[in-house]
């Protein structure tokens, strides 16, 4: 099945400790975003690659880390959280032929204590 | 400073024709227009894009006017599964994409 998974679902940290959320596609998508979601702002774009080694910020950045060695995996990693970055968060992949169809995954969402 | 602005949430009935517009006054050249749905504790499903004129799939319609500064969602016929929010986005090229609030449409038997 084409999907987005992303581990791990539900995690309650303090601050300061440093974390990972992991993201997998398995479609052979180029393209990998990361999004934060807080009431009443929609979902914002935390960053973006658009292939292996590439990687460019979104319109929240601050605070967050990427990479992407590996075209499936794009993980997500707060170096330093803080309680602001209490959210839920939603990795997504598209092809480079389907323009601005992405798929999501299912959202992890993160508190910060 | 939001790149749409769209209702904050609207009702309608089952059976009903829903438009949802939203306003994107400062849409660059490059920029398409797309629209997703999100049920509460998933991530959004994408709907339908478009870039002028109007666009139809199985499941939306979507209309732009020639200016390009909004579009409208227009839903057939909609049944209480379609109860969800609605965003409106531009997209920057094909990699930076600009979600608005969303409208919360609610759809009553």
């Amino acid at each position: 099945e084409a999907q987005v998974t992303q581990n791990p679902r539900y995690l309650i940290t303090v601050t300061g400790k440093k974390l990972t959320v992991t993201c997998s596609q398995n479609m052979n998508h180029e393209y990998m975003s990361w999004y934060r979601q807080d009431p009443g702002l929609g979902l914002r774009q935390i960053y973006y690659s658009m292939n292996v080694e590439v990687t460019d910020k979104g319109d929240v950045p601050e605070g967050y880390k990427v990479s992407r060695k590996e075209k499936r995996n794009f993980p997500l990693i707060l170096e330093s959280p803080s309680p602001n970055q209490t959210s839920l968060y939603f990795c997504a992949s598209k092809g480079t032929s389907s323009y601005n169809e992405q798929f999501f995954g299912p959202g992890t969402r993160l508190t910060v204590l | 400073l939001a790149k749409t602005t769209q209702p904050i949430s609207m009702d309608s009935y089952e059976g009903q024709e829903v438009n949802i517009t939203c306003s994107h006054n400062n849409i660059a050249t490059n920029d398409y227009i797309t629209w997703y749905q999100q049920f509460p504790s998933q991530g959004p499903r994408f709907i339908i894009q478009g870039y002028k004129t109007k666009v139809t799939n199985e499941v939306a319609s979507l209309f732009i006017p020639a200016d390009r500064k909004s579009s409208t969602l227009s839903l057939p016929r909609v049944s209480l599964s379609d109860t969800a929010v609605y965003y409106c986005l531009v997209a920057e090229g094909f990699n930076k994409f600009y979600f608005g609030s969303g409208t919360k449409l609610n759809v009553k038997p």
